[in-house]
C-alpha cells in the first residue's frame, strides 16, 4: 500500500453515461497526477496538478473529461458521456513537490 | 513528442539467471529515467531510478545504466526469484512531473 488511494476500484457503466472518479493522495503530497492505462500497455499522462492548479493536460484529455483538485487535497476525475473507448485503468499517483510519484491502485472502468 | 521504446515485450529466464531489458528515448531534454515494477491489480511502483548526470547505479539485485549519447538505458535484474515475476515499465521525464512510460515487459521466471 503506497498511501495513495482510488475509488471505486472498479466501475462499469453503459456508454453514455457519466462517471465521476475519486483519487486521495498522500496527504502532505502537494503534486498529484492522473494517468490511463489501456491492456498490454503503459500508463500515459492525463494531467496533473500543483495544489490545487491544473498545470498541464494532454491532448488525451478531450473534452468530455474534467478533472479537479478543488482545496489542494483530493481529487476527481470526470468523464462525460462515456465511450467504449474510454475502458482503461484510470491511475492516479501523487508526489511532493519533484519527488517519487507514489501510484494508486487504479480504477478500472469497463463501458458497455 | 517524447516517446520511449521499451523491448523485450516478454521475457522468460530461469530462476537465478538474469534478466535485461533495454529502452530507448527520443526527447534529448529527458534528465530522470525510473522503472517500475507493477504486479496484477496493483499500480505502478518505484523500484529504482537513474538520473542524467549518473551513468550507472546498483540496488542489491537491480542495476540500471544510461548511454546519454545513445539515448538507451536499461535494467539489470541478477539472481532472479520467483517474486521477480511481473511487468516492468521504463519511463523518462524532463523534470520528473510528466512521466513518459514504455510499454512494458512481462518478465517470467522459471522455476
Amino acid at each position: 500500500d503506497t498511501g495513495v488511494s482510488q475509488d471505486p476500484r472498479h466501475k462499469i457503466t453503459k456508454r453514455g453515461q457519466n462517471v465521476t472518479f475519486r483519487c486521495d493522495p498522500i496527504s502532505e503530497h502537494n503534486r498529484l497526477y492522473w494517468y490511463r492505462q489501456t491492456l498490454g500497455q503503459g500508463p500515459e499522462f492525463l494531467t496533473y496538478f500543483q495544489n490545487e492548479a491544473q498545470l498541464e493536460k494532454s491532448r488525451l484529455l478531450s473534452d468530455r473529461f474534467s478533472a479537479e483538485r478543488p482545496k489542494g487535497s483530493f481529487s476527481t476525475l470526470e468523464i462525460q458521456r462515456t465511450e467504449q473507448g474510454d475502458s482503461a485503468m484510470y491511475l492516479c499517483a501523487s508526489s511532493l513537490n519533484l519527488g517519487e510519484q507514489y501510484f494508486g491502485p487504479g480504477t478500472r472502468l469497463t463501458v458497455t | 513528442g517524447e516517446n520511449v521504446e521499451q523491448h523485450p515485450s516478454t521475457l522468460s529466464v530461469q530462476e537465478g539467471d538474469s534478466a535485461v531489458i533495454k529502452c530507448t528515448y527520443s526527447d534529448s531534454a529527458s534528465n530522470y529515467f525510473p522503472w517500475y515494477k507493477q504486479e496484477l491489480g496493483k499500480g505502478p511502483q518505484l523500484i529504482i531510478d537513474i538520473r542524467s548526470n549518473v551513468g550507472e547505479k546498483k540496488d542489491q539485485r537491480i542495476a540500471v545504466t544510461l548511454n546519454k549519447t545513445a539515448k538507451h538505458f536499461s535494467l539489470h535484474i541478477t539472481e532472479t526469484q520467483p517474486e521477480d515475476s511481473a511487468v516492468y515499465f521504463c519511463a523518462a521525464s524532463k523534470r520528473n512531473d510528466k512521466i513518459i512510460f514504455g510499454k512494458g515487459t512481462r518478465l517470467h521466471i522459471l522455476p
